[in-house]
């Protein structure tokens, strides 16, 4: 059972920042939530990861709810490129965060 | 930097052969993972690798066995396979938890 619930689908304009949300509300003290993203079939890609605090790199920002049980990952000026499915994890308890599910994710598309 | 490396990329089998997907990677990581993705659907783990020397069971681990053969490498075999088993294999490795993964570009394995 995914620990996670994203919306199936969002859309969003080229440029402008790309806000998908995610709900774990059944989330853990210790556990990390992830993201990644996967173009067409290819390997899922990691973006970004965090426990309690927000989080940037180069790719995105990762927004945490002070309770954490929800976060926000931020595209701040979309691309054409971005459209993919977006995967938002966490691991299941008391696996040592090794076992994870994804779900069926969010599907992104960017409009020019 | 190969990253994470699967052979082969494609295979067709009939149903009772057998047959081993290779991943290794070079990044010195301590874990490895073996995920299924059918058709629209997430990804769902098979089996992974804490480290090396040590194997453990996903959420659909039944027809699969594994091998860590080495740091670099993880197999997965499928001793008798079934058209339920087609699907696209991905494997990934990390650090370790709660690092991110890096994926493979993907089995795409066809029972007949």
């Amino acid at each position: 059972d995914a620990k996670t619930t994203q919306p199936p689908s969002m859309d969003c304009a080229e440029g402008r920042a790309a806000n998908l949300p995610c709900n774990h509300s059944t989330i853990s003290g210790n556990e990390y939530v992830y993201w990644y993203r996967q173009i067409h079939s290819q390997g899922p890609q990691y973006i970004i990861h965090g426990l309690k605090n927000n989080e940037t790199n180069e790719m995105a920002s990762l927004i945490i709810t002070e309770d954490r049980k929800s976060s926000t990952l931020i595209l701040p000026h979309a691309t054409l490129r971005d459209t993919a499915v977006y995967y938002c994890i966490v691991p299941l308890e008391n696996t040592g965060g090794f076992k994870t599910i994804f779900g069926a994710g969010t599907r992104l598309f960017v409009k020019a | 930097n190969a990253g994470v490396t699967q052979t082969p990329k494609f295979q067709v089998l009939k149903t009772g052969q057998s047959m081993t997907l290779q991943c290794a990677q070079d990044m010195n990581h301590n874990s490895m993972y073996w995920y299924r993705q059918d058709p629209g659907m997430g990804l769902r783990l098979i089996y992974y690798s804490a480290s090396e020397g040590t194997t453990d069971k996903g959420e659909v681990p039944n027809g699969y066995n594994v091998s860590r053969l080495n740091k670099r490498e993880f197999s997965l075999r499928l001793e008798s396979a079934a058209p339920s088993q087609t699907s696209v294999y991905f494997c990934a490795s990390s650090l370790t938890a709660p690092y991110g993964y890096t994926f493979g570009s993907g089995t795409r394995l066809t029972v007949v």
